[in-house]
């Protein structure tokens, strides 16, 4: 099991919006970052520092923090936005990194 | 643009040492600020992180992993290298190389490599 926990599966209607979450005690003391996965292809970052977008990713993609539990919201989100969405943080040790279980975000 | 690109067997028999290599290019792997890591994904499941190393030869590797773990930086080759012993099919997966940063940097695996599919089988 991880230590970041995700909801295994979301869908969102095309054009709405959406929240995954990941909940940690980590996120307690780091931030959540988030990489997109498609079938067949590497991670990719989408969101780092609770809240920034490397160059490129569009910006209905965002990110936020509260207590134990970061989330990544897609305000609009779009047929290629259907992938695998993981969360990542270092862990409360500081000396080490884990990566939640996933989530597979449907978009209908 | 800097990027990394992973090569090793693609493979490995049972009980035997799976050794992979990451280069680096566009970039150097003495840049201060960033780790260099190693990641993995069973086939269908999920990624899991092994360890990673800073170019001055510091090391943290995932506890579950860590008695059969060893991963190397060779700054003159400008790459850094996985040795995992002892596999069995538990180890098949894609594996991967990435770059992630301290802290003063952006603390998240903000480049990969491609992925390389390693399969432990006799």
């Amino acid at each position: 099991s991880s230590e970041l926990t995700q909801d295994p599966a979301v869908s969102v209607a095309l054009g709405q919006t959406v929240r995954i979450t990941c909940q940690g005690d980590s996120l307690r003391t780091y931030y959540a970052s988030w990489c997109q996965q498609k079938p067949g292809r590497a991670p990719a970052l989408v969101i780092y520092a609770k809240n920034n977008r490397p160059s490129g990713i569009p910006d209905r993609f965002s990110g936020s923090s509260s207590g134990n539990t970061a989330s990544l919201t897609i305000t609009g989100a779009q047929a290629e936005d259907e992938a695998d969405y993981y969360c990542i943080s270092r862990h409360s040790s500081g000396n080490r990194w884990v990566f939640g279980g996933g989530t597979k975000l449907t978009v209908l | 643009q800097l990027q990394l690109q992973e090569s090793g067997p693609g493979l490995v028999k049972p009980s035997e040492t799976l050794s992979l290599t990451c280069t680096v290019s566009g970039g150097s792997i003495s840049s201060t600020g960033y780790y260099w890591g190693l990641i993995r994904q069973p086939p269908g499941k999920g990624l899991e992180w092994i360890g990673s190393i800073y170019y001055s030869g510091s090391t943290y590797y995932n506890p579950s992993l860590k008695s059969r773990v060893t991963i190397s930086v060779d700054t003159s080759k400008n790459q850094f290298s996985l040795k995992l012993s002892s596999v069995t099919a538990a180890d098949t997966a894609v594996y991967y190389c990435a770059r992630h940063g301290t802290p003063l940097a952006n603390d998240a695996f903000d480049i990969w490599g491609q992925g390389t599919m390693v399969t432990v089988s006799s």
